[in-house]
This record gives structure tokens, C-alpha cells and sequence, in this order.
């Protein structure tokens, strides 16, 4: 089964930007790379999705490798309200294989 | 406002007891699903339906059911025959053609 391995926890400061690693090295040639959060208790939120190139929106910037097998997701200055545990699902035919996340607190 | 709603946002029920959490959505997908989330745990997929009166089980239906008879609607119902219900149930929703599903709050589900 597709699969995607994630650091469980991280800090960043108020501010700085936050590099959210993701590896996929499972992933096939036409499966995109999505990244969500979920601050607690609430749903998941959609923040960016990519193929090949790198994606830039409001919310961050997603750099996929050449080989596709690994991603970042980058918040380029994290506030408090970003903390939050971010996903990058395994995206199979129209599922998604979610795993534990990264739990990103901002400090202040 | 377009979206998705799960009501109700807290729900108890004793054990032995059928319950079922609704999700509706006004985004005109046709494609929805069911996850649960246990704490410190990731999202794990239930039901999902592609369409209309069609729907499949994901990785962990033991112990629930689901209808798709309007398009906007998937109620789940959690059965006494699921062994731990207790959870965080969370419905999604995807327009055809796409990959990305967009999240409703969810409702945490407490049996006692």
C-alpha cells in the first residue's frame, strides 16, 4: 500500500519559516502530493497540492523533489495559529492513506 | 455559505445503542467519505461512495453502515456491533475529477 513517512513533532519560531518534510517514495508517476492541518478538534484543512513542479498560494509553498520521492512544505513566517499537526496523505485512486502527521508548534 | 456540516459537533450514547452522524454538503461533489480519527492517531478510511445509491468499504467498516441516496447526504450509522465506537468521525466530500476532498468539523462520537 502507498505510504508517507513524516517527522512526528516539530518547533518553530514566531516568525521564521517552518520546513515540513514529507518522504513518498512509494508514490506512482501520476499521484499527486496534497498537504493538510488539522488544528485540534477541528477537521482537516486543504492547504496545497503539487504534481511535479513546485506550487506556491496564500497559505505556503510546496517543493516536490526531482525524483518525486520526497516534498516540503514551507509556511514562510509561521504565526502562532499555524501550530496545528500537518499531513501529507498517500493519495490513491480518489482515497487518501493518512498517517500520524507532524505536529508543528510555533513558539512564540 | 457552500460546505460540508456534521451535526451534531458532540454526541453520547450508551453502549448497545445505534447512532447515526449526519453529513450533508451544498458543494454540489459527488463523491464523499467517512473517516475516524482516534487520538494521537492519524485519519483512517470507513465508507466512501463515488456516487448515488453506490458505495464501497474502506480500510475499517466492521461495525458500520451507510447510505447515498441524495447526493448531498451520506449518514453514517455506527452499529452495537462496533467494538469501540468511541471516536472522532469526520465526513469529506470531492468533486469528480479531482483528487482533493475538503473536510467537514466532525463529531465526536462518546459511548458510554
Amino acid at each position: 500500500d502507498a505510504k508517507t513517512t513524516q517527522p512526528p513533532s516539530m518547533d518553530c519560531a514566531e516568525g521564521r519559516a517552518a520546513n515540513l518534510p514529507c518522504n513518498h517514495s512509494t508514490i506512482s508517476g501520476n499521484e499527486y502530493v496534497y498537504w493538510y492541518r488539522q488544528i485540534h478538534s477541528q477537521g482537516p484543512q486543504y492547504i496545497i497540492h503539487g504534481l511535479k513542479n513546485n506550487e506556491t498560494n496564500e497559505m505556503a509553498s510546496l517543493i516536490i523533489t526531482e525524483d518525486r520521492k520526497s516534498s516540503t512544505l514551507i509556511l514562510p513566517h509561521a504565526t502562532l495559529r499555524d501550530t496545528a499537526v500537518y499531513y501529507c496523505p498517500a493519495s490513491g485512486t480518489y482515497k487518501y492513506i493518512f498517517g500520524t502527521g507532524t505536529r508543528l508548534k510555533v513558539l512564540a | 455559505d457552500g460546505g460540508i456540516t456534521q451535526s451534531p459537533k458532540y454526541l453520547f450514547r450508551k453502549e448497545g445503542q445505534n447512532v447515526t452522524l449526519s453529513c450533508e454538503q451544498n458543494l454540489n461533489h459527488d463523491a464523499m467519505y467517512w473517516y475516524r480519527q482516534d487520538p494521537g492517531q492519524g485519519l483512517r478510511l470507513i465508507y466512501y461512495s463515488q456516487i448515488v445509491n453506490d458505495f464501497q468499504k474502506g480500510d475499517i467498516a466492521e461495525g458500520y453502515s451507510v447510505s447515498r441516496e441524495k447526493k448531498e447526504s451520506f449518514p453514517l450509522t455506527v452499529t452495537s456491533a462496533q467494538k469501540n465506537p468511541t471516536a472522532f468521525y469526520l465526513c469529506a466530500s470531492r468533486r469528480q475529477g479531482e483528487n482533493t476532498q475538503y473536510f467537514g468539523p466532525g463529531t465526536r462520537l462518546t459511548v458510554l
